[in-house]
């Protein structure tokens, strides 16, 4: 069954430094999204992304961030200048279609951020 | 933007029915989904309602009143794997915005 992967599962790292997360979405799929969840609180949206274009992001989602689709498998997030509130899960979620015509969401195992 | 309010916590008894409640303040609403997450694993998705009524998948179901901008997710015979978080989830054009989740604990 297809899935959707995320490496690495956990990345620890300094204050200020820079990381990026990778994802690879199931491979028909044409949405895809980066959500986080600080531990013991709500998943919440980041980023959707459609077309090699963002189509739509929230306020957590600023100039600190970027996505990129290098390549026609992996799917990135950015995190520039790493604060110690970044620490969280990050989800990245493929879907086949838009949500108003395909409803489910695919999310990887995620990747756990320590920033020390 | 979207506002959802479910309860904290939630816990039965293997066997049991329960039913976890959503209210949702939105803006460019699509329909409800659900989620499961164990353990702060990989939410999987449950059951989607576009339109008013009841959506029944094998032990789960889930209904959606626009008019009331409510929703529930009913869980029935109740099994200890069913102990998890579930989540609401708005959908919207381009995103779906997550409530804040419930903590089920199914006992024995």
């Amino acid at each position: 069954e297809p899935e959707v992967t995320q490496t690495p599962s956990h990345q620890v790292t300094q204050m200020g430094q820079e990381v990026i997360l990778r994802c690879v979405p199931i491979s028909n799929h044409l949405y895809f999204y980066w959500y986080r969840q600080i531990l013991g609180q709500k998943v919440e949206f980041l980023v959707s992304f459609y077309n090699n274009e963002i189509s739509e992001k929230s306020e957590i989602f600023d100039d600190q961030f970027s996505v990129e689709r290098p390549d026609g498998s992996n799917f990135t997030l950015k995190i520039r200048s790493t604060k110690l509130e970044d620490s969280a899960m990050y989800f990245c979620a493929s879907q086949a279609r838009e949500l108003a015509v395909t409803h489910e969401q695919f999310f990887g195992p995620g990747t756990r951020l320590t920033v020390l | 933007g979207q506002s959802l309010e479910q309860p904290s916590e939630v816990t039965a008894v293997e066997g049991a029915i329960v039913q976890i409640n959503c209210t949702y303040q939105t803006s460019g609403f699509y329909g409800l989904s659900w989620y499961q997450q164990h353990d702060g694993g990989a939410p999987t998705f449950l059951s989607y309602n576009g339109l008013d009524g009841l959506e029944e998948t094998g032990r789960f179901s889930s209904f959606l009143s626009r008019s009331d901008s409510y929703g529930y997710l009913l869980l029935q015979e109740l099994q200890m794997k069913d102990s998890a978080s579930y989540f609401c989830a708005a959908s919207s054009a381009r995103q779906l915005t997550f409530g804040s989740g419930t903590q089920l604990t199914v006992l024995p």
